[in-house]
């Protein structure tokens, strides 16, 4: 059974450019969710979507979004980038939301300069 | 957004002891709390899920137990190996419209 995969795993842009990360779930998971991790700050939660909807947010301005395609993959955006989006952003999958563990993915590991 | 606690930040222990370390949460609110182990250089992995007071799990060595009316969930390593060194990190979720609130975790070292 293939895992949650992140593409790409690394990324290097510049200040002011925009992104777009991808997250393919488990097969059969429809729960999507998106996090942050900086070393100051851990693992900070960005949004979670379950079919196609977007469910939660967490506190991140209005460069960070996201959406969720029929096929249950997901995608995050973050735009006008700033040195401190640098960071590894984690996708994790799950048949429902928070009701049972998540299958996280490898990362995007995100590089602002 | 939740405030969580976890202690202690870090802990070495000697290999074949056992150690416990805890999560502390708001108890209004509590929908679920999630206890993940991160290897270094892999991806977070789940270890337990639990949503009722006085619940136990147990998966291998290790165990957790749950008070959600105190808000506090304790995680143990029973005789503690090499490979059970990581960060174990717990995540509260709320009945509103948040998302998992990780702690910062505990980053355990198990030396031989």
């Amino acid at each position: 059974k293939a895992g949650v995969t992140q593409t790409p795993r690394y990324l290097i842009k510049t200040r002011g450019q925009q992104v777009t990360l991808s997250c393919s779930p488990i097969s059969g998971h429809r729960s999507v969710s998106w996090y942050q991790q900086t070393p100051g700050q851990g693992l900070q939660f960005l949004f979670e979507y379950f079919s196609e909807t977007q469910r939660n947010k967490g506190n991140f301005p209005g460069r960070f979004s996201g959406r969720q395609f029929s096929n249950s993959r997901s995608e995050m955006n973050v735009s006008t980038l700033e040195l401190g989006d640098s960071a590894l952003y984690l996708c994790a999958s799950s048949p429902s939301a928070g009701a049972t563990g998540y299958t996280f993915g490898s990362g995007t590991r995100l590089t602002v300069v | 957004i939740l405030n969580v606690e976890q202690s202690p930040q870090s802990l070495h222990v000697q290999e074949g002891d056992s150690t416990n370390f805890t999560c502390s949460f708001p108890s209004s609110n509590f929908y679920a709390l999630h206890w993940y182990r991160w290897e270094t250089a892999k991806s977070p992995e789940a270890l337990f899920v639990m949503t009722l007071n006085g619940d136990e799990k147990k998966k291998g060595r290790i165990s957790a137990t749950l008070n959600t009316k105190e808000g506090y969930s304790y995680l143990y390593i029973k005789g503690s190996q090499p490979e059970d060194s990581a960060t174990y990190l717990c995540a509260p979720r709320g009945g509103g419209a948040d998302g998992l609130t990780f702690g910062k975790g505990t980053h355990l070292i198990i030396q031989p």
